[in-house]
């Protein structure tokens, strides 16, 4: 059985660094190839945004416009996916999710329950 | 990378179907044959109904149905069911750069 949750702080400054976990079971970013895990946001009442993706294989893809902001990593040893977000600002202000994915499945079927953060000062 | 357009709203009585449409360009949508959809409850994950255009995962009902023509991808909902009222959301495939695109999402209401 997949799971996933995210974790990380509900509340961060402006100018700040924001770092969120992604703890999953059910698979591993070490031992099972063509996995991998992606990070998607939700502002308060509009649309999904995609943001990042790790692969097993360390292979790593970004959003165009946030890639200088953005950093994705993995911790095999936990089970654990990382994303950094630098210089945030209220409108990244949003709830994070991260999903489950195949290599060359072009969807995600195991999401987290996502966590809301809040950009204020 | 521009979010594909949906409409915001779609509306249909008990029994009725519904279609949504999404529309990308030649880059994303009609690029590929990777559209997904997703179904969003209030306060709840998205879940999946939809992956390549067309296909429907195992335990999602089969009124729910996807098709594409150009650049723009379609869902239809037939026989429209009270829990299906929610908010759906398309995402293409846009090459090994952009990567993912997701719609700009559509509420839809059961009369």
């Amino acid at each position: 059985q997949i799971t996933l949750k995210e974790s990380g702080p509900t509340l961060v400054k402006p100018t700040q660094t924001l770092t969120l976990t992604c703890t999953f079971s059910g698979f591993s970013l070490s031992t099972t190839s063509g996995v991998g895990v992606g990070w998607i946001r939700q502002p308060p009442g509009k649309a999904l945004e995609w943001l990042a993706l790790i692969y097993w294989n360390d292979d790593k893809r970004y959003r165009p416009s946030l890639r200088s902001r953005l950093t994705i990593t993995k911790d095999t040893s936990k089970n654990q996916v990382v994303l950094t977000m630098t210089s945030v600002d209220p409108v990244d202000t949003a709830t994070y999710y991260c999903a489950h994915r195949r290599d060359f499945d072009y969807w995600y079927v195991y999401w987290g329950q996502g966590t809301l953060v809040t950009v204020s000062s | 990378q521009s979010a594909l357009t949906q409409p915001r709203s779609v509306s249909g009585s008990p029994g009725q179907s519904v279609t949504i449409s999404c529309t990308g360009t030649s880059s994303d949508v009609g690029g590929y044959n990777h559209v997904s959809w997703y179904q969003q409850h209030p306060g709840k994950a998205p879940k999946v109904i939809i992956y390549d255009v067309n296909k429907g995962p195992s335990g999602v009902p089969d009124r729910f149905s996807g098709s594409k023509s150009g650049n723009t991808a379609s869902l239809t909902i037939s026989g429209l069911q009270a829990e299906d009222e929610a908010d759906y959301y398309c995402c293409s495939y846009a090459g090994s750069y952009t990567f993912d695109v997701f719609g700009t999402g559509t509420k839809v209401t059961v009369l």
